[in-house]
């Protein structure tokens, strides 16, 4: 079975410019989320949907981040102007709704804004 | 809301000795814990779980027990190897409002030199 895949890997940006993350869950997942994990630390929720709605997005800085999952299936998280303090790992993972069931997580796009 | 404190920043042993990272946390509702391992350039992955209270849970050499009355999720190991070098997170979930999202510690760096 396929994990959660997420484009790009790493992504080099000056201050101001925009960037787009993408990511696929497992198939069958109704519950994504993005994180944010800054080098060496935990991730940081960002916003998760279940199936295309927003349940949480209030650690989403919401004047230049934004998120979408349209169909309830793969979703974009994009940066409209990235700062310096943006330069981190963005995680996408996926589970199933379920406290007890754990969340699986892809490999991240490091972002690092120069 | 939920809490999630673990023993921050890095932990650095020698092969073959013990470790214990510190995990507690605060939820007014029924937990469910969560360790997870992030190896250098690889996606966070369940190590173990559990909900719970005063029963063993192991995997991998690791393990842990939920003790509710103290609110902590140690983990341990009697005899780490080299490729136990990672990034570990405790997380907790739990039943509140049917909202299931994990909320993560910072995490600890564990080195484990030759």
């Amino acid at each position: 079975e396929a994990g959660v895949t997420q484009s790009p890997r790493y992504a080099v940006l000056q201050e101001g410019q925009a960037v787009s993350f993408w990511c696929d869950p497992i198939s069958g997942h109704d519950t994504l989320y993005w994180y944010q994990q800054p080098r060496d630390q935990g991730p940081q929720l960002l916003v998760y949907f279940r199936d295309e709605a927003v349940i949480d997005n209030s650690q989403l800085p919401s004047d230049r981040f934004s998120a979408v999952r349209p169909k309830g299936t793969n979703s974009t998280l994009k940066i409209q102007s990235a700062k310096q303090g943006d330069t981190a790992t963005y995680l996408c993972a996926s589970s199933f709704d379920n406290a007890n069931t754990e969340v699986f997580f892809g490999k991240g796009t490091r972002l690092t804004v120069v | 809301g939920d809490s999630v404190t673990q023993t921050e920043g890095l932990v650095t042993l020698t092969k073959g000795l013990p470790v214990m990272l510190n995990c507690t946390y605060q939820t007014t509702y029924s937990p469910f814990l969560f360790w997870y391992v992030q190896h250098l350039n690889e996606a966070p992955k369940l190590l173990l779980k559990s909900s719970t209270d005063n029963k063993r849970t192991e995997h991998q050499g690791f393990y842990a027990t939920l003790h509710k009355s103290s609110s902590s999720f140690h983990l341990q190991k009697s005899s780490v190897q080299l490729s136990d070098s990672a990034l570990y997170f405790c997380a907790l979930s739990d039943t509140s409002g049917g909202n299931y999202k994990p909320t993560f510690g910072k995490g600890t760096s564990l080195v484990v030199h030759p």
